[in-house]
């Protein structure tokens, strides 16, 4: 069974703009989480989605936001890019069952310069 | 506050040795409980979970032991080799039927030849 897929690997970004992040879950895998990874923080959640429905959210500004699709592929995007957003983003995705592990992808590196 | 804390930045081990990490958390309400290991370049890999109706788990050369008395997670790795080096987090589900994992800082277990 393939592993939770990311893309693009590295971005890098200026100030300003704004970015697509795009997860692919575990096939058969409907919950699916955002997380970012700084050194300064470490593992903060941003938010999971769970058949299309944002069912939790972190405490993040409202620029970080996402969604999923019917697939249960699922994208974030950060709009107005400050230099603080350079970070690795996590997916990771989950079966139905609360209590059963999330599995996370390897992570988009994103540069804010 | 919502916190996942560890006790130790780095742990040092003779190849060979067995390793404990620890983990407390603060949140009495929290029900099921997750170990990553998380090499270089890589996103956290699940290695062992435990619900809190439980107070011990194995699984293959590791060991969860929950205290939920003391809001204390531990996680026993046996024989450790040199594949067990990288950064161990805990991590604690505060979702209620969804997914919200509140990450440990993460301790650097490193093994000596």
């Amino acid at each position: 069974k393939a592993g939770v897929t990311q893309t693009p690997r590295y971005l890098i970004k200026t100030r300003g703009q704004q970015v697509t992040l795009s997860c692919s879950p575990i096939s058969g895998h409907r919950s699916v989480s955002w997380y970012q990874q700084t050194p300064g923080q470490g593992l903060q959640f941003l938010f999971e989605y769970f058949s299309e429905t944002q069912r939790n959210k972190g405490n993040f500004p409202g620029r970080f936001s996402g969604r999923q699709f019917s697939n249960s592929r699922s994208e974030m995007n950060v709009s107005t890019l400050e230099l603080g957003d350079s970070a690795l983003y996590l997916c990771a995705s989950s079966s139905d069952r609360v209590s059963s592990p999330l599995h996370f992808g390897n992570g988009t590196r994103l540069t804010v310069t | 506050g919502e916190s996942v804390g560890l006790h130790l930045p780095t742990l040092s081990v003779q190849e060979g040795d067995n390793s404990i990490i620890n983990c407390a958390y603060s949140n009495s309400a929290s029900d099921y409980f997750i170990w990553y290991k998380q090499e270089s370049g890589k996103g956290p890999q699940f290695i062992i979970d435990i619900r809190s109706n439980m107070d011990k788990r194995q699984g293959q050369r590791v060991t969860v032991l929950l205290n939920k008395t003391v809001k204390h997670l531990s996680l026993q790795i046996a024989a450790t080799q040199p594949g067990d080096s990288a950064v161990y987090f805990c991590a604690e589900n505060r979702g209620r039927s969804s997914y919200k994992l509140i990450f440990g800082s993460g301790t650097r277990l490193l093994v000596r030849p």
